[in-house]
């Protein structure tokens, strides 16, 4: 499997903003990309998750849009909240693939 | 429902102590992972097992060793620590699917410290 590249490293945004988290993914291969929330002191939980024959997923505040000729794919977060100040990972896998290739990570911090 | 369980959830070691970080899991799943998480270098994997009985070693194992006797447990072993195995280390378990698309359950960490 080969590396998901995920942008940026940390990111502030103010109350009320759109706070956007970019990735992007070499192996063709890849058919299911989630995005996964973790608090300090937690394990990572699932967030939202997209496969590629949709452009565009959304629940609630949580968007993810997919750009499949650009192997690219990207979480916006509407009326971003305090309570979203979390380090949010995005992630890869592929039928016949037993793991999960994860981003870096991005450490959100929404200002009251 | 617990879950995913990892004892202990901190750890001070010395250099070249042994231990073992347990992980259990309540939900019946096959797939089993551990991994390391340090600031800046995101999730790496470890090892994982795809059933009872096997291993496979992911992007980091070395200084590692791992079982996975039982189904539902999945052990960590540190046969001589290193202070470059300080970190955070997290278990995860999730059902096998044969189209992707079944989540990761992570536990919520063990701290390990090794001075």
């Amino acid at each position: 499997q080969q590396q998901v590249k995920q942008s940026p490293q940390s990111l502030i945004v103010q109350k009320g903003g759109i706070s956007i988290i970019n990735c992007a993914y070499e192996n063709t291969a890849f058919d299911y990309f989630p995005w996964y929330q973790q608090f300090p002191g937690k394990g990572p939980a699932l967030l939202i998750a997209i496969r590629p024959d949709v452009s565009e997923k959304k629940e609630g505040r949580f968007t993810i849009s997919f750009n499949k000729s650009a192997k690219q794919f990207s979480l916006h977060i509407m009326d971003s909240q305090p309570g979203d100040s979390a380090t949010y990972f995005c992630a890869a896998n592929g039928r016949g693939y037993s793991t999960l290739t994860f981003g870096k990570g991005t450490m959100l911090l929404v200002s009251p | 429902n617990a879950g995913v369980t990892q004892t202990p959830k901190f750890r001070v070691l010395k250099t070249g102590q042994s231990m073992t970080l347990l992980c259990a899991q309540d939900m019946n799943h096959e797939y089993m992972y551990w991994y390391r998480q340090d600031p800046g270098m995101g999730l790496r994997l470890i090892h994982y097992s795809v059933g009872e009985g096997t291993t496979a070693k992911g992007e980091v194992p070395d200084g590692y060793n791992v079982s996975r006797l039982k189904k539902q447990n999945f052990l960590l072993g540190l046969e001589s620590a290193a202070p470059s195995q300080t970190s955070v280390y997290f278990c995860a378990s999730r059902s096998p699917s044969r189209t992707a698309g079944r989540p990761q359950h992570f536990g919520d960490g063990t701290r390990l410290s090794i001075l």
